[in-house]
């Protein structure tokens, strides 16, 4: 079985730093890409980024580019997603996902999201 | 990078049927069969509903279909139950190599 095990909710002062994680089982990981998903409180979903565990290569939102990374331990099966310094914008709910891509020739294709985390909360408050 | 247009909120009465749409452009949503749906029920994680447009993953009530006509997409649900009133998300592929959600629908059976 798919398992996707993020780590438990935080609570950050603005300017901290954090890193979360997000612990695969149940698959090759090094095979499928992973996402990760934004959700502020009473709002959509948004597109954050996803990482090819693989060879770690990665793709970003620019809405989300330079201020978090993403990076993957595959020793432990695990995705990360970090900031260096949080603001209170970032207080939201956080899932991984993994992320089912196609390759045809030359191009990679982002098929759909089969199995997601549990989401982490995070809260960023002075 | 725009969302994908949703309606804010669809409601029917049990046993009915109701269509969700979603909108996007030839860059997203008519441009590719990559269009997903998601449900997100309170305190829940998403779930993957249909992908590529009209497929169920297994465990996905037959209830559920998908289809897309040129820039939108579309997801019904026929039989309505109380148990399907949640938000419900589109996603697309993008041409930029990106990927896009819906404003999102939240379903309300009455």
């Amino acid at each position: 079985e798919v398992q996707l095990v993020q780590s438990g909710a935080e609570v950050k002062k603005p300017g901290e730093s954090l890193k979360i994680s997000c612990k695969a089982s149940g698959y090759g990981f090094p095979f499928y890409w992973i996402a990760w998903v934004r959700q502020v409180p009473g709002k959509g979903l948004e597109w954050m980024g996803v990482i090819s565990p693989e060879d770690s290569s990665t793709r970003y939102n620019p809405s989300f580019e330079g201020h978090v990374s993403i990076s993957v331990d595959n020793s432990i099966t695990t995705a990360y997603l970090q900031w260096s310094s949080l603001q209170a914008s970032d207080t939201a709910v956080y899932y991984c996902a993994r992320l089912l891509v196609i390759f045809r020739y030359t191009s990679v294709y982002w098929r759909f999201l089969d199995s997601w985390g549990q989401g982490t909360l995070v809260t960023v408050s002075s | 990078q725009s969302a994908l247009t949703q309606p804010a909120s669809v409601s029917g009465s049990p046993g009915q049927s109701i269509t969700v749409s979603c909108t996007g452009t030839s860059s997203d949503v008519g441009a590719y069969n990559y269009v997903s749906w998601y449900r997100v029920r309170p305190g829940n994680a998403p779930e993957l509903m249909i992908h590529e447009v009209s497929n169920r993953p297994s465990g996905v009530s037959d209830r559920f279909s998908g289809s897309k006509s040129a820039n939108t997409a579309s997801l019904t649900i026929s039989g309505l139950q109380a148990a399907d009133e949640a938000d419900y998300y589109c996603s697309s592929y993008t041409d930029t190599n990106t990927l896009v959600f819906g404003t999102g629908t939240q379903v309300t059976v009455l």
